[in-house]
């Protein structure tokens, strides 16, 4: 059973540009969540993807958006980016009911703003 | 909304004392809960959860936590602490199995020896 890989583990880019961060899923799983987790503080829901669909969506700029592939593995695209967005990006694997059979979690991306 | 709140920020205990992480909740209705573990570095490891039925639940590395309806708790508790515990310590909500996760801010365990 492999687990979930994040890529790449750390970058750093200007205010302005543009990013895509990468997130594999664990085999068996057909559903990912991404999430922002600030210095100090806890995650924060962006939005899940469900079979290549988006199918939620916490309180998020339109410049937050994703992709899911039809191997289930998702990228999270940021537009403009902002000093804020400075933050470490987990994106968690499941099935459709991942409250019930769990969420596999990656390590996350490190985003630095300057 | 559902909401979490962890009213410790940090958190000091020696090696070999008991431990107590609270952790209470916003919801109308009982929610999942859950308790996740995060080493520097890392992603988030689930430690125990909770749905329904015994309101104490056993996780791994030792640790439980019991829900309490009328308290709107759910306390994560280990009787022995060992130095490999320090971490950060998560509580989150979903209310729904299909639902998003809604995290605490955090406790931040930090083990003398």
């Amino acid at each position: 059973e492999t687990g979930v890989t994040q890529s790449p583990t750390h970058l750093i880019k200007t205010r302005g540009q543009q990013v895509t961060l990468r997130c594999s899923s664990q085999s068996g799983h057909n559903t990912v969540s991404w999430y922002q987790q600030a210095l100090g503080q806890g995650p924060q829901f962006i939005f899940q993807y469900y079979r290549e669909e988006e199918n939620g969506r916490g309180n998020f700029p339109p410049r937050f958006s994703g992709l899911q592939f039809p191997n289930y593995s998702s990228e999270l695209n940021v537009n403009a980016l902002e000093l804020d967005d400075s933050a470490l990006y987990l994106c968690a694997s499941s099935t459709r009911q991942g409250a019930v059979s769990g969420y596999t979690f990656g390590s996350g991306t490190r985003l630095t703003v300057v | 909304a559902q909401s979490v709140t962890q009213p410790d920020i940090h958190i000091t205990v020696s090696e070999g004392a008991s431990l107590e992480l609270r952790c209470n909740y916003s919801y109308g209705a009982t929610p999942y809960l859950f308790w996740y573990v995060q080493s520097p570095g890392q992603g988030l490891q689930l430690l125990l959860k909770y749905f329904s039925g015994d309101t104490l639940v056993q996780g791994i590395k030792g640790f439980e936590a019991e829900f309490k309806r009328s308290q709107s708790s759910f306390n994560l508790r280990k009787p022995s602490v060992h130095w490999s515990d320090a971490a950060e310590y998560f509580c989150a909500v979903s209310t729904g199995t299909a639902s998003k996760l809604t995290f605490g801010t955090g406790t931040r365990l930090q083990v003398t020896l």
